[in-house]
Formats: C-alpha cells, sequence, structure tokens
C-alpha cells in the first residue's frame, strides 16, 4: 500500500506571494492532517480534516487554509507569505474512525523557502 | 496548554553507547507516543504508552512511561549509526491532534 505523498517536496517563493501544497493520504484513510515544523517552534498543528470538513484547527493565522476533496487528498494554502512561513509543511493520515488510539501516517513533507 | 519538555536537546555518542532521551509534561498525560524522523522524511510512530509504569521494548529501544504519568523516557542499548534522527514525544490524548516535545536531535557516530 503506498505511503502518504506531498507535492511538491520543495519550494521557493518569494514575500507577499501565495503557496499550495498537496498531499495524497493512504488509500482508504479519510482524515488528514497539516503540521508545521520549523528548527524554533518544532512541529505544530495546523489543521485536520475530515470527509471534506475542517474539524480541527490549531493556532495560526487566517492565512493558513486548507481543504480536503471527495477522495479524501487534501490542499494546503498560506497566502501572503512571510519570512517565518519558512518550514517543513507535513502531512498525515489515518482511517479517521476512531478519534483514539488511531496511528498517524505522515508523509515526508513539503519544504518551503520563503525569500 | 500542555507543554511537553525534551533532553537533551543534542546528543552525539559512538556506536556501542548507551543512551536516555526524557520528555517531560507539565501535566498528566493520558497516552504518549515516541517517534523517529530521519533527514527528508515525515516522523515515524516508534511506540504508544498509555498506562502509569509502562514498559516497552522494540528491539534495542526501551520506552518508559512514568508511575505519574508525567513523563517517559527512551532508552537506546548499543546505539548504531541507522539510530541516527530526531526522537519526538507526542501526547495522543486525542488522534485528531498531536502536541510533539521540541525533539531530540541524535547523532551516533561510527
Amino acid at each position: 500500500k503506498a505511503g502518504v505523498t506531498q507535492t511538491p517536496r520543495y519550494l521557493i517563493k518569494t514575500r507577499g506571494q501565495q503557496v499550495t501544497l498537496s498531499c495524497s493520504p493512504i488509500s482508504g484513510h479519510r482524515s488528514v492532517s497539516w503540521y508545521q515544523q520549523t528548527p524554533g517552534q518544532g512541529l505544530q498543528f495546523l489543521f485536520e480534516y475530515f470527509s471534506e470538513t475542517q474539524r480541527n484547527k490549531g493556532n495560526f493565522p487566517g492565512r493558513f487554509s486548507g481543504r480536503q476533496f471527495s477522495n479524501s487528498r487534501s490542499e494546503m494554502n498560506v497566502s501572503t507569505l512571510e519570512l517565518g512561513d519558512s518550514a517543513l509543511y507535513l502531512c498525515a493520515s489515518r482511517p479517521g474512525l476512531a478519534e483514539y488510539q488511531e496511528t498517524q501516517y505522515f508523509g515526508p513533507g513539503t519544504r518551503l523557502l520563503v525569500l | 496548554t500542555q507543554l511537553l519538555e525534551q533532553s537533551p536537546q543534542f546528543l552525539s555518542i559512538q556506536e556501542g553507547e548507551n543512551l536516555t532521551v526524557y520528555c517531560n509534561s507539565s501535566s498528566v498525560f493520558s497516552s504518549l507516543q515516541w517517534y523517529r524522523q530521519e533527514p527528508g522524511e515525515g516522523p515515524v510512530l516508534l511506540v504508544t504508552v498509555v498506562t502509569g509504569g509502562e514498559v516497552k521494548k522494540l528491539k534495542r529501544l526501551t520506552f518508559q512511561f512514568g508511575d505519574a504519568r508525567k513523563d517517559s523516557s527512551l532508552h537506546i542499548t548499543a546505539a548504531q549509526p541507522g539510530d541516527t534522527g530526531l526522537y519526538l514525544c507526542a501526547l495522543s490524548g486525542s488522534a485528531r491532534q498531536l502536541t510533539f516535545g521540541s525533539g531530540t536531535q541524535l547523532t551516533v557516530l561510527p
């Protein structure tokens, strides 16, 4: 079974631009979560989607948004990029059938550099 | 907000040595997970501990959950270069949102 895939793997943008990242979960998984990883703040939760609905959101500004499609694929968008948005963005999927005791499977991430 | 602190932040050891990394919480947690992240990859789950005092072993890795459910440790015996990576603990009370510690960057030198 294929793992979680993320595209693109690397991205360079300039301040003020916007960016869209894509995540394809493991087949059959309906929950997709996004995390931001930086050297200073570590791994921080952005949001979770299940059946095309955002179920949970972390403490990030409204410039960070996402959506999920009917095939469970998810996209994350960051508008008006700032230098501090440079990070590794990780996507994780799980079946989504239970709130507890489900393993999150992470993709390799998209490395975003904002210049 | 429940915080997780990991120590040490960095650890560099020789192949064959033993090591322990720690994860401490500001309050009691229901369950905790340990992950390892290698360069260019996402974190991979190693173990979930849910019971106070619980000890789990995964080959040369031993995970322990404190009796008071506020701390956990990961002990690696006879470390190998393949153990190199970022070790993360995470609160897993709800699978919807993981709260990660700051991580321990381990380097095992041949």
